[in-house]
């Protein structure tokens, strides 16, 4: 059972390189989120899709694009990184979105902007 | 004001201790209420989910809720060196998509 699964782990970009973090998950879930956790900020919510076909902007969404693939991926695109997107990012997921059901995280990917 | 706040630490403590984590918050209207661990290098972990006030056990973790308070608390009994760890506190008031989390606690047990 892999639950929520990101790629890559690690990624080095050159300032206005552009990449895109993929995210998928088995659990069935509905509302799907992308979060940057950086040293003394804790976890910040990027963006979020509440369900299939819909997307909405979070506390810091500036500088980054996200795509619902389908239920199962969520995508985050950054067109053109810049340094201050140095983070670790991690994709989650919940049933419905709301606190009767928690989310549940994949194991980031450590993003590198120089 | 931030809505949730932590304890960052680090909490140093030998093994065989028992632990206490809080958290307090200032919504009144949250209602549910999450702790996930955060292994190095790994992505936060759902240990614990209460609803409301009271105690929730599992195995040697123990959750507690206080709303009167706003105040809620993770307790380790027994603590291994596998426990060491960042903890973070999260909580929803079953607004959609709205989910609020401290900045962790950093706990190192040693052996």
């Amino acid at each position: 059972n892999a639950g929520v699964t990101q790629t890559p782990k690690f990624q080095v970009l050159k300032t206005g390189q552009s990449m895109t973090l993929q995210c998928a998950q088995d659990m069935n879930h509905n509302s799907m989120y992308w979060y940057r956790q950086d040293p003394g900020m804790g976890l910040r919510l990027i963006y979020y899709s509440a369900s299939e076909g819909t997307t909405d902007k979070g506390e810091v969404p500036n500088g980054y694009n996200v795509s619902r693939l389908n239920k199962r991926e969520f995508s985050l695109r950054l067109e053109s990184a810049a340094p201050s997107q140095t983070s670790v990012y991690f994709c989650a997921s919940s049933f419905s979105g709301t606190g009767d059901s928690p989310l549940h995280f994949g194991n980031g990917t450590r993003l590198t902007v120089t | 004001q931030k809505e949730v706040e932590q304890d960052p630490g680090p909490l140093s403590v030998p093994e065989g201790a028992i632990v206490s984590l809080n958290c307090t918050y200032s919504n009144s209207a949250f209602q549910y209420f999450m702790w996930y661990r955060q292994y190095s290098r790994k992505g936060p972990e759902l240990l614990m989910y209460t609803y409301s006030s009271g105690n929730k056990e599992d195995g040697r973790f123990t959750a507690q809720v206080d709303k009167s308070s706003k105040y809620i608390s993770l307790f380790i009994r027994d603590s291994q060196p596998s426990d060491s760890a960042t903890y973070l506190c999260a909580m929803n008031g079953n607004n959609f998509n709205k989910f609020y989390f401290g900045s962790g606690t950093k706990l190192n047990v040693k052996p």
